[in-house]
């Protein structure tokens, strides 16, 4: 069964700094997709970037990008310019390619943005 | 904005009683997903329809639990007997399926919280 793990259960970053939130992934698995999506509170949860494991190239998404690390199983996030509105709970997420398509979310990371 | 619906937000109902939470998702998605978010924790799957045909569930999804979306269009989630375990978020999520959108994303409600006293 795939798992992921997200070992940051919370995160503080100073506005207009950079933060990385970090994720690893158990899979035997060669085709799937990475995520993340933010949960701002009280609020629905939207995809922040996709990452193909086909891809080798980094995804990147105006100030969000990814650190893909196929082999080690490990898929960051980095925010750069940290915004007000970025505080959330972030949560990375595995899909494998099959006719399902369920994620499979980590625990999460409260990210906190000081003024 | 035609987002996923949910609906009610909150419930609150006492042990034993049955509950039902409804999902409207995006008009011409096919694919319609309900996953379950305890407090502090990340989704975990519940069950999945493509159309009508309910295609998975998860061992969480106990027999106290049944999911229908008999249009292929709304679905409907039922717990029976709820216990107070039972308490959480319950997420609804839709997206187009096939060979042409295994790669689309899943499109999130905001949630119905539950809470069983």
């Amino acid at each position: 069964a795939q798992t992921v793990t997200q070992s940051q259960p919370e995160m503080s970053v100073q506005e207009a700094e950079t933060v990385t939130l970090s994720c690893t992934y158990d899979t035997s698995e060669s085709d799937y997709y990475l995520f993340w999506y933010k949960q701002p509170p009280s609020r629905q949860m939207i995809l922040v970037i996709r990452q193909e494991a086909y891809k080798q190239q980094n995804a990147t998404e105006n100030r969000f990008s990814v650190n893909f690390q196929k082999a080690a199983k490990s898929f960051s996030l980095k925010i750069s310019d940290s915004q007000l509105g970025d505080a959330a709970m972030y949560f990375c997420a595995y899909r494998f390619n099959n006719a399902g398509n369920m994620l499979t979310f980590g625990g999460g990371t409260r990210l906190m943005v000081k003024p | 904005d035609t987002g996923v619906s949910q609906d009610p937000r909150h419930k609150i109902t006492k042990r034993g009683q049955n509950v039902t939470f409804r999902c409207d998702p995006i008009s011409e998605h096919n694919r319609l997903y309900w996953y379950r978010q305890t407090l502090g924790q990340g989704p975990e799957f519940l069950t999945y329809f493509q159309n009508e045909a309910q295609l998975e569930k998860s061992r969480l999804l106990s027999d106290r639990f049944s999911a229908e979306r008999p249009k292929g269009s709304f679905s409907t989630l039922e717990i029976q007997r709820t216990e107070q375990g039972d308490s959480a978020m319950y997420l609804c999520a839709s997206s187009l399926g096939g060979l042409a959108g295994v790669g689309n994303e899943q499109f999130f409600g905001p949630g119905t919280r539950l809470t069983v006293l």
